[in-house]
């Protein structure tokens, strides 16, 4: 049973327009949440987080929000550029546990 | 210099043969993990480590074993290479003090077992 899901593979979207990437969780233990960006042949960096205490925290140009009563996430990119097309992977943790789940990603292309 | 050092950062190998993945990283962090990534999926936990005298499995361990020499190493070995170990390998560290819940990741190892 897949804890975190990413339901889109990719996604597409114009320059300067928004991006909104999706991400669902089943586990209500989790109370920590974040968001990696992977070039190709690079590992994953971190990009956002946000505790379960809160709703929404921005960072310039990515403001990730959690609805836990869905038991969903979304992270939003605007406006988009193209060098943020990369691989997006949503990850979900406990804390006390100390490990994170991480969903399958979906790839954000961004075209001039 | 990168923090997270993964080596070799290519590796093909023959069904059978035991071969070792090494990383090492100089943030002085306590906590690594070795995750596989296998194409259109996500990052799977393989092991990981909160200190040198402890080793934990993931969810997906059988077929590898870990061994953390010290704080800053920590090696995956495929006792017996199989083609579906074919993948991409990353190691990962944390210190849940300094940046909760985030993980380092290293630029990964490209497995590839013919």
């Amino acid at each position: 049973d897949q804890q975190v899901k990413q339901n889109s593979p990719s996604l597409s979207v114009q320059e300067g327009r928004i991006s909104i990437l999706n991400c669902d969780y089943t586990n209500s233990m989790f109370d920590y949440f974040l968001w990696y960006k992977k070039y190709p042949a690079e590992g994953p960096t971190f990009l956002i987080s946000i505790s379960s205490i809160k709703d929404k925290n921005e960072d310039g140009r990515f403001t990730v929000f959690l609805n836990k009563s869905a038991k969903h996430l979304s992270l939003h990119i605007v406006p988009s550029q193209p060098g943020d097309s990369a691989v997006y992977f949503c990850a979900a943790s406990n804390t006390n546990a100390g490990k994170s789940t991480f969903g399958d990603g979906t790839t954000l292309t961004v075209k001039p | 210099d990168a923090d997270v050092t993964q080596t070799p950062r290519n590796r093909i190998t023959k069904t059978g043969k035991r071969i070792m993945l090494e990383c090492s990283q100089t943030k002085g962090h306590d906590r690594m993990y070795w995750y596989r990534q296998d194409p259109g999926l996500g990052l799977r936990l393989i092991y990981y480590s909160f200190d040198v005298k402890d080793i934990n499995k993931g969810e997906i361990s059988d077929g590898y074993s870990v061994s953390r020499q010290a704080q800053a190493k920590f090696s995956l070995s495929l006792e017996s290479a199989i083609p579906n170990q074919t993948a991409l390998y990353f190691c990962a560290t944390s210190d849940p003090a300094r940046a909760k819940n985030i993980q380092y990741f290293g630029a990964g190892t490209r497995l590839s077992v013919l």
